[in-house]
């Protein structure tokens, strides 16, 4: 049953501390996408990648966050320095294109607090 | 500007019943359609797709349905049960989106016994 798998699955940090959460993707899948659920904004994407290369993160607050995948099997989302309005639920998903379509299969998500 | 929209935060249907979820889009060039469901704690779950060609899709109790020159997507769970009871998420990609998925913000389904 192959499966998104994220670490942590909560995280509880203070203020200006750095933040780094994994994501290991399905096997095979050359996708690659980090997004982030609030109340008020709902499910926004952050940044994504195919083929390790990044597409578009144009999503991300670019002085504070940054995403890479230093290999097929980990993607990496680094916060520094944290902030309270940080505090969210991020998922990461993983798909492969067929043809022009393309289906996302998500992880657990962390859920991340900054005090 | 919100491309992708869920006008009903929550629905509440009996067990038994058709439970019917809306979606509204205003991007035509959008050719894939999905359904998410996500249960509290748990990422979201792919449900169901539709592409643009087809105007209906069916996999067990959940069919979507497609209306192009309404821009109009809805997804009929038949019967509910319980442990339908999430938020259900549609999602559209296509056209100058590439890759990403536009997410709706959610409608909250409680079916009770």
């Amino acid at each position: 049953d192959a499966r998104v798998t994220q670490t942590p699955r909560h995280k509880v940090t203070e203020m200006g501390q750095e933040v780094t959460m994994r994501c290991q993707p399905i096997l095979g899948h050359n996708t690659v996408f980090w997004y982030r659920q609030t109340m008020m904004q709902g499910l926004e994407l952050l940044a994504y990648f195919r083929n390790r290369a990044p597409l578009d993160d144009s999503g991300m607050p670019k002085d504070r966050f940054s995403a890479e995948m230093p290999d097929a099997t980990l993607a990496t989302l680094k916060i520094q320095p944290s902030e309270p309005r940080d505090s969210a639920v991020y998922f990461c998903a993983s798909g492969i294109r067929i043809g022009y379509q393309e289906t996302q299969y998500f992880g657990p998500g962390t859920r991340l607090l900054v005090l | 500007d919100q491309q992708v929209k869920q006008n009903s935060p929550s629905l509440s249907v009996q067990e038994g019943r058709i439970s019917i979820l809306n979606c509204d889009y205003t991007n035509s060039m959008f050719d894939y359609f999905l359904w998410y469901k996500k249960y509290p704690a748990e990422g979201p779950t792919f449900l169901i797709s539709i592409s643009s060609i087809k105007d209906k899709n069916e996999d067990g109790r959940f069919t979507v349905f497609l209306n192009k020159s309404a821009k109009h997507l809805s997804l009929h769970i038949v019967p509910s049960q319980p442990g339908d009871s999430a938020v259900y998420f549609c999602a559209a990609s296509g056209g100058n989106q590439g890759g990403k998925l536009i997410f709706g913000q959610g409608t909250e389904l409680s079916v009770k016994p």
